[in-house]
């Protein structure tokens, strides 16, 4: 079983649609959440952290399930500029624990 | 800033063929380390520093071996080119030991090894 699970997707999506995508983690030790984005061919970029409270930055909210062991990424009125691969990322602890999912590809269309 | 900055962006080598990837931060970041990323999985962690004339090995070193005699700089070689080793490399750095808030990545090298 893999560390970090996320469905690959595509999630096909019109425009102004709520998506959301859930991200599993095996490790109950796990310290830190991360949502990052990483577009065609390029770099990821840091999203959003992911707080034990939930968290809200504009129109994307994380939200972590400490007991069920999985985080969420809600993105609402979804934009074309939203179109990415989205990487959920698990921090355990140590410099070699830091865990990155394969990533949910999400293509919003108008 | 320049940020991280790696080169080349692409590279093909053949098999057996050695080379240096480089990285280098203008961030006075002390943690940087190297990734590989392949289709359908995560980027995994093939060796790591926590500052300067530090390093370790992450999941995936075999095959790679990393100095970093500087703040700055942080190459990874490849000692002899295999087929297996075709991905795409990520260097990234970081400021702090916990929290990776500040996670930095290159834009990334392309290798293909023939």
């Amino acid at each position: 079983r893999k560390e970090v699970e996320q469905d690959p997707g595509p999630f096909n999506v019109p425009e102004g649609a709520t998506v959301a995508f859930n991200c599993t983690y095996s490790n109950s030790a796990s310290q830190s959440f991360f949502w990052y984005r990483q577009d065609c061919r390029k770099e990821p970029k840091l999203l959003m952290s992911v707080y034990s409270s939930g968290n809200e930055d504009g129109r994307f909210t994380a939200q972590l399930n400490r007991a069920s062991q999985y985080i969420s990424l809600l993105i609402r009125d979804s934009k074309l500029s939203d179109s990415a691969t989205y990487l959920c990322v698990v921090f355990s602890g140590g410099y070699n624990k830091l865990i990155f999912g394969a990533g949910t590809r999400l293509a919003v269309h108008p | 800033n320049a940020g991280v900055t790696q080169t080349p962006k692409f590279q093909v080598l053949k098999t057996g063929q050695s080379m240096t990837l480089q990285c280098a931060q203008d961030m006075n970041h002390e943690y940087m380390s190297w990734y590989r990323q392949d289709p359908g999985m995560g980027l995994r962690l093939i060796h790591y520093s926590v500052g300067a004339g530090i390093t370790d090995q992450g999941e995936v070193p075999n095959g790679y071996n990393v100095s970093r005699s500087t703040t700055e700089d942080f190459p990874l070689r490849l000692l002899s080119a295999a087929p297996s080793q075709t991905s795409v490399y990520f260097c990234a750095s970081s400021p702090a030991q916990v929290g990776f808030d500040g996670y930095t990545f290159g834009s990334g090298t392309r290798l293909t090894v023939v």
